[in-house]
């Protein structure tokens, strides 16, 4: 049984670059959750899909944007990179609250993404 | 949005110590989760518990809804128990706030 998977591991752009990182849910899951790791610090939440559609988004701006596709997997694409989008980023999922089940969220390995 | 609150922020105990880590939330929930994060960024589900009292080999928790807290308690601590601990928790109102996490409580077991 596949668990969370995340691509690239590590990553290095530049400050006003894009990124574009990907997940893949774990088998059986379809909601999918991203969160942003700051060194020394909790993960903050930044959105969840489900059923393709943005359904919960955290205190980010704009410049943080997401997509769920057919198959479940998801990508978060950051645009015009700052120093402080430097963190670990982590992918969850879990199943929908909807259908009743535990909304136990499991979670990737993450990308370290470095902006220089 | 909830806040969480974990303690203590640090711990260093010696090999075969128990310990109880504690989590205070200010709303009620419909999810909480502790996990470990090993030293390569890796969150580790240990429990998923918004209410009640669980158990899995040298861990437990009890998470008492009505008084807004959860405790994790490790017994016979080895030096692989070593890393940070988060609790997280998602407001059972609604909103759009996800899984709220702590800071972390860093544990140091000492061979």
């Amino acid at each position: 049984d596949a668990g969370v998977t995340q691509s690239p591991t590590h990553l290095i752009k530049t400050r006003g670059q894009q990124v574009t990182l990907r997940c893949s849910p774990k088998s059986g899951h379809d909601t999918v959750s991203w969160y942003q790791q700051a060194l020394g610090q909790g993960p903050q939440f930044i959105f969840q899909y489900y059923e393709e559609e943005e359904r919960q988004r955290g205190n980010f701006p704009d410049r943080f944007s997401g997509h769920q596709f057919p198959n479940y997997s998801s990508e978060l694409n950051v645009n015009a990179l700052l120093l402080g989008d430097s963190a670990l980023y982590l992918c969850a999922s879990s199943y929908p609250r909807l259908a009743g089940l535990q909304e136990t969220q499991y979670f990737g390995p993450g990308t370290r993404l470095l902006v220089l | 949005g909830i806040q969480v609150e974990q303690s203590p922020p640090d711990l260093i105990l010696q090999e075969g110590a128990n310990s109880t880590l504690r989590c205070n939330f200010s709303d009620s929930v419909n999810n909480l989760q502790w996990f470990h994060q090993n030293p390569w960024g890796q969150l580790i589900n240990l429990f998923y518990i918004p209410s009640g009292t669980k158990q899995n080999g040298r861990l437990s928790a009890t998470t008492v809804a009505t008084e807004r807290y959860s405790l994790l308690y490790i017994s016979s601590s080895q030096t692989t128990d070593s890393g940070v601990y988060f609790c997280a928790a998602e407001y059972s109102g609604g909103g759009a706030d996800g899984l709220t996490f702590g800071k972390g409580t860093h544990l140091i077991i000492q061979p």
